[in-house]
C-alpha cells in the first residue's frame, strides 16, 4: 500500500499569514498515462464531510478560493493557504488516487494564532 | 443537483451484521466510481470499498472478507454490507462518487457504533 505521510500534524497561523502542509507519499505517484501526480487535498470542518479542493496535485475544484494552491511532484507535495481566513481553520488530508486501496494521510490540524 | 443519503447506521453488538444503503440523485450510480469512507470518532480518513462503472470492486485490506460493496442500479444506491463487525469499526461511514481524480461528492455520513 502507499503510505502517505503528512507534516506537520498540527499547524498555527496568524490570520493572513501563510500556512503551508506538506505530504508525502512512500512511492512515485505520477499517473505515466497523462504525466500528472495522482494526488488531491481535502479540507474537513467538524461535523461536515471533506470538501475535495485540490486533485492532479495543483489543480484547483470548481468554486475553491484562489488563496488555496496545491504543488509538488513525485512523491512531495504541498498545499498553501496562501493567506490564512479564519474560515480555513479545519483539518486537511491529502489523498493519493493512484492505485487502490486508495490512502489518506493522516491530516493536519490547521488553527488560528 | 448532485445529493447522497446514507441510511443503516445505529448500534451493533460485536459480530453482528449491518447493511448500509446510499441512495443517490442528480447523477447515475451505474456510470460512476461509487466508494465508501469512514472515519472512527476523532481519527482520519480510511478508505474502504469503491465499486467501478463495469462493476468492478476493491475493498481494503482491513474489511476485505467481511464488507461487501453493491450497487441497485435501478433505485440508484449503493449498498454496503458489514459482517463480524467489530469494536474498531464503530465510525461515521460516508458514501461518496469519487471522480478518478478526487472524491468530489459526499454524504453526510451515518454514525455504526459497535459495543456490547
Amino acid at each position: 500500500d502507499i503510505v502517505m505521510t503528512q507534516s506537520p500534524d498540527s499547524l498555527a497561523v496568524s490570520l493572513g499569514e501563510r500556512a503551508t502542509i506538506n505530504c508525502k507519499s512512500s512511492q512515485s505517484i505520477l499517473n505515466s498515462s497523462n504525466k500528472k501526480n495522482s494526488l488531491a487535498w481535502y479540507q474537513q470542518k467538524p461535523g461536515q464531510p471533506p470538501k475535495l479542493l485540490i486533485y492532479w496535485a495543483f489543480t484547483r475544484e470548481s468554486g475553491v478560493p484562489d488563496r488555496f494552491s496545491g504543488s509538488g511532484s513525485g512523491t512531495d507535495f504541498t498545499l498553501t493557504i496562501s493567506s490564512l481566513q479564519a474560515e480555513d481553520v479545519a483539518v486537511y488530508y491529502c489523498q493519493q488516487y493512484y492505485r487502490t486501496p486508495i490512502t489518506f494521510g493522516q491530516g493536519t490540524r490547521l488553527e488560528i494564532k | 443537483e448532485v445529493q447522497l443519503v446514507e441510511t443503516g447506521g445505529g448500534l451493533i453488538q460485536p459480530g453482528g451484521s449491518l447493511r448500509l444503503s446510499c441512495i443517490a440523485s442528480g447523477f447515475s450510480v451505474s456510470t460512476n466510481y461509487m466508494t465508501w469512507v469512514r472515519q472512527a470518532p476523532g481519527q482520519g480518513l480510511e478508505w474502504l470499498s469503491v465499486i467501478f462503472s463495469g462493476g468492478s470492486t476493491y475493498y481494503a485490506d482491513s474489511v476485505k472478507g467481511r464488507f461487501t460493496i453493491s450497487r441497485d442500479d435501478s433505485k440508484n444506491r449503493v449498498s454496503l454490507q458489514m459482517n463480524s463487525l467489530r469494536g474498531e469499526d464503530t465510525a461515521v461511514y460516508y458514501c461518496a462518487r469519487d471522480s478518478g481524480a478526487g472524491i468530489k461528492d459526499w454524504g453526510q455520513g451515518t454514525l455504526v457504533t459497535v459495543s456490547s
